[in-house]
């Protein structure tokens, strides 16, 4: 099926160690997102890439970098791991720059942080 | 500043028992509003987009529709299967953007 796809689905960490968060959408789409979910905060982005070869920040990017490797695949990376940063991490996508049109998720990676 | 406020936090419901979800929204010139839902462990699914005050949607029990500063979703003799999160959310800025709410926990008993 279409869609966006996320790995790994979980992982635990210790303080200072890095890690990258991989994202693959399967719908053409242009325009993608990193988002985090914590509870009580709601969703919050990180980092966007409205088109292959552009990446700006979001809401909430210290601690966080990202790479558009091509138009399918957006990873996230945490250079050194903080308590802080556990989360469930979320990728989505769009059709285009556009802001009426609806991102579409994957499912998640929850992330903790020991 | 942006705005984007969900109530109740969570709602429970017996099957059957009609209710609304709300989501009021502080922005500069909206330019859509957005309903997802979100079921445990998984990542929100897309339900509705509403473009202008006035606009209504409707899929199955969900029925959405916009005001100029809130929109609502409202449940018809809601079901078990309908139990999830329900958020919204709207554009801000360049870049296809999001502001979510923090989201409605609904809660069906049979």
């Amino acid at each position: 099926n279409a869609g966006v796809t996320q790995t790994p689905k979980f992982q635990v960490l210790k303080t200072g160690q890095s890690m990258t968060l991989q994202c693959a959408q399967d719908m053409n789409h242009n325009s993608m997102y990193w988002y985090r979910q914590d509870p009580g905060m709601g969703l919050r982005l990180i980092y966007y890439s409205a088109s292959e070869g552009t990446t700006d920040k979001g809401e909430v990017p210290n601690g966080y970098n990202v790479s558009r490797l091509n138009k399918r695949e957006f990873s996230l990376r945490l250079e050194s791991a903080a308590p802080s940063q556990t989360s469930v991490y979320f990728c989505a996508c769009n059709r285009v720059r556009g802001t009426n049109q609806p991102q579409h998720f994957g499912d998640g990676t929850r992330l903790s942080i020991l | 500043e942006d705005q984007v406020t969900q109530s109740p936090e969570a709602l429970r419901l017996q099957e059957g028992e009609s209710s609304s979800l709300n989501c009021s929204y502080t922005v500069s010139g909206l330019r859509g509003l957005f309903w997802y839902r979100q079921d445990p462990g998984k990542g929100p699914e897309f339900l509705f987009t509403l473009y202008s005050a006035g606009e209504e949607k409707e899929k199955e029990r969900l029925k959405a529709t916009l005001t100029k500063k809130e929109s609502f979703l409202h449940i018809t003799a809601p079901k078990p299967e309908d139990s999830a999160t329900y958020l919204c959310a709207v554009p801000r800025g360049q870049g296809g953007k999001l502001i979510f709410g923090q989201g409605t926990e609904l809660s069906v008993k049979p």
